[in-house]
């Protein structure tokens, strides 16, 4: 299995709706958990961070958190055509471990 | 957020060469830098952890002979490819945390090797 794992996609939403892209984790002792959003050829660049159950919100963005289900997801508002991307889920696995392990992606296209 | 740099962001090189590429951090010390591997249509790969003054940590898998890091400054490390090969072609990205802040990823450089 897996540290963490995404669903690869494509995931095809019309322009305006809610993207929700989810992602699981293996490990229980997993303290951080990052959203990175990297487009084609690029380096991955931060969205959100969370640390704590429940939701954080951040502009169109929205980082759900659910550690007894090892579980953690991202919304996206109003989802533009430039969101179109791929996203990378990380956590940092273990305690005391500082590297991120990042799921293989999740390829995001927004249908003008 | 805080500013990491890459250079160079893209190099061509010759089989069995060597290839130094640079990652600072512009605007804040970073006790810990990263180096990541990315093939096409993959996942980052963490090759390895380096800390300021002590010697890199290297994943499984990841030759520490070959992948020669240097973390000499809190502002400065290197990562040199060895005797690059075709199958080294790769982007390669560093990233840079101090204790105080979460991970910055550089812009990347982009190995070819012919």
């Amino acid at each position: 299995q897996k540290e963490v794992e995404q669903n690869s996609g494509p995931l095809s939403v019309p322009e305006g709706a809610i993207a929700s892209l989810n992602c699981t984790y293996s490990d229980r002792v997993s303290q951080s958990f990052f959203w990175y959003r990297q487009y084609s050829g690029k380096s991955p660049e931060l969205i959100m961070s969370i640390y704590s159950n429940g939701d954080k919100e951040d502009g169109r963005f929205t980082a759900q958190l659910n550690k007894a289900s090892q579980y953690v997801s991202l919304l996206i508002r109003d989802s533009q055509p430039s969101d179109s991307a791929t996203y990378l889920c990380a956590v940092n696995v273990g305690t005391g471990r500082r590297a991120l392990t990042f799921g293989s992606g999740t390829r995001l296209q927004v249908q003008p | 957020g805080a500013v990491v740099s890459q250079h160079p962001s893209w190099v061509i090189c010759k089989s069995g060469t060597s290839v130094k590429i640079e990652c600072r951090s512009l605007d804040f010390q970073a006790t810990t830098m990263f180096w990541y591997r990315q093939f096409p249509k993959q996942s980052l790969m963490l090759m390895a952890t380096s800390n300021e003054g002590s010697k890199a940590t290297y994943e499984q898998g990841v030759e520490k002979d070959k992948f020669l890091i240097n973390h000499a400054s809190l502002t400065l490390s290197t990562l040199t490819v060895t005797s690059a090969h075709p199958e080294d072609s790769s982007f390669y990205i560093c990233s840079a945390r101090s204790d105080e802040t979460e991970q910055f990823f550089g812009p990347g450089t982009r190995l070819t090797v012919l």
